[in-house]
């Protein structure tokens, strides 16, 4: 079974600054994507970024970032140039890349709360 | 607009009433699933389908049913509901690509309480 871990509860930030968000993850699968969703007040589930295990390449989509660490099983969230529009729920989620697995299913980390403070 | 829709997006209700929420897709979707999201806990699968009228259990079925008798919806019925089944449902779809996954759509949720 896969496991992903936020282990940041909350976390805050000034506004223009950066912010970096940990998770890291457990499974012997070698073939999987990685995400970050955004969960504002509204509760609206926003994809942020997504990673595919077989890139190298770390994904990055205008201020969000990430740093894929395969080995180590880590995927951490940097934002950067934060704007207040960006305080909101984040999760960390994970999916195997195989066909007809559990219907797509994404296995999500606790979360972590960012706070963008003026 | 292609979207995924749930009602009711609020519901209370007392234990033991039977209740139903529906969700509804117009992205010929053929994976659905249905998620609960509880302090801490992230998100957790509790049912999912492949296609129509093929459904299996996520990772906390227990006091959940699901039924997929069309492509586009997929309700969430809760039999005998009970206070710990007071969460915050998502459901949502994805394309399969040649069977591999694809984006998935949520929902905008269903705040259930139950007391």
């Amino acid at each position: 079974a896969q496991t992903v871990t936020q282990s940041q509860p909350e976390m805050s930030v000034q506004e223009a600054e950066t912010v970096t968000l940990s998770c890291t993850y457990d499974t012997s699968e070698s073939n999987y994507y990685l995400f970050w969703y955004k969960q504002p007040p509204s509760r609206q589930m926003i994809l942020v970024i997504r990673q595919e295990a077989y890139k190298q390449q770390n994904a990055t989509e205008n201020r969000f970032s990430v740093n894929f660490q395969k080995a180590a099983k880590s995927f951490s969230l940097k934002i950067s140039d934060s704007q207040l529009g960006d305080t909101a729920m984040y999760f960390c989620a994970f999916m195997i890349r195989r066909i007809k697995a559990a219907g797509n299913k994404l296995t999500f980390g606790g979360g972590t709360r960012v706070l963008v403070k003026p | 607009e292609a979207q995924v829709t749930q009602n009711p997006r609020y519901l209370i209700t007392v234990t033991g009433k039977k209740l139903t929420v529906t969700c509804s897709q117009n992205m010929n979707h053929e994976y659905m699933s249905w998620y609960r999201q509880d302090p801490g806990l992230g998100l957790r699968q509790i049912y999912y389908s492949m296609n129509v009228e093929v459904t299996d259990k996520g990772d906390v079925p227990e006091g959940y049913k699901v039924s997929r008798k069309e492509k586009r919806n997929f309700p969430l019925i809760l039999e005998s509901p009970s206070p710990n089944q007071t969460s915050l449902y998502f459901c949502a779809s994805s394309l399969a690509i040649r069977g591999l996954p694809g984006e998935q759509y949520f929902g905008p949720g269903t705040r259930l309480t139950v007391t």
